[in-house]
């Protein structure tokens, strides 16, 4: 397997815009994660899913963002309108569950710089 | 709340000496423990990991952790480093007994090996 895929590795974008972060999980996990990572507040969890559904998202910062998972092979995290305290890292991770005994897989990062 | 706490940001060794990481984490019960380690541009990679049973592991690259529950630490060890083990190395648990599966990190130890 390849690991967990990020797109786009690098992402500039105006203040204002929309931004699609994309993440291709590990084939056969069942829960799916994002992360953010600043310098300020280092890795936050936004969001996790299990089985394509949304089980916690109380670390979405506010309702710019938004995070689905339409299958089990595919998920985004949206900003909208993005903003410059948004630049960050974002990861993406998955793994299956707990009871397996395994741990999470980290994709690269999509580094995001909004000006 | 549960946390963790990784009470240095930065340590600098010799090539050569040993190594010791500290984690502490907040949390009633015993959690599943993690070690990640991230190099400068990339994701996290596992090194070890703890779920139960001998409470010395060993992970990868020469790394091993012992896990003291009269302590609540995840100490990381290295008993000589290597200038490849330059980079930040971050403590992680995800608590037993929440009903959430949720990786909580701590903010990381920024490793910096001298010639």
């Amino acid at each position: 397997d390849a690991g967990v895929i990020q797109s786009p590795r690098h992402e500039v974008t105006e203040m204002g815009q929309e931004v699609t972060l994309r993440c291709k999980p590990i084939s056969g996990h069942d829960y799916l994660f994002w992360y953010r990572q600043t310098m300020m507040r280092g890795l936050e969890l936004l969001i996790y899913f299990n089985n394509n559904v949304p089980i916690d998202d109380s670390g979405m910062p506010e309702d710019r963002f938004s995070a689905k998972m339409p299958n089990a092979s595919f998920s985004t995290l949206k900003i909208q309108p993005s903003e410059p305290r948004d630049s960050a890292v974002y990861f993406c991770a998955s793994s299956f569950g707990l009871q397996s005994y395994t741990e999470a897989f980290f994709g690269q990062g999509t580094r995001l710089t909004v000006v | 709340a549960q946390s963790v706490t990784q009470p240095d940001i930065h340590i600098t060794v010799s090539e050569g000496a040993s190594l010791e990481l500290r984690c502490n984490y907040s949390y009633g019960a015993t959690p599943y423990l993690f070690w990640y380690v991230q190099s400068p541009g990339q994701g996290l990679q596992l090194l070890l990991k703890y779920f139960s049973g001998d409470t010395l592991v060993q992970g990868i690259k020469g790394f091993e952790a012992e896990f003291k529950r009269s302590q609540s630490s995840f100490n990381l060890r290295k008993p000589s480093v290597h200038w490849s083990d330059a980079a930040e190395y971050f403590c992680a648990v995800v608590p037993t007994t929440s009903g959430t599966y949720k990786y909580i990190f701590g903010t990381g130890t920024r490793l910096k090996v001298l010639a």
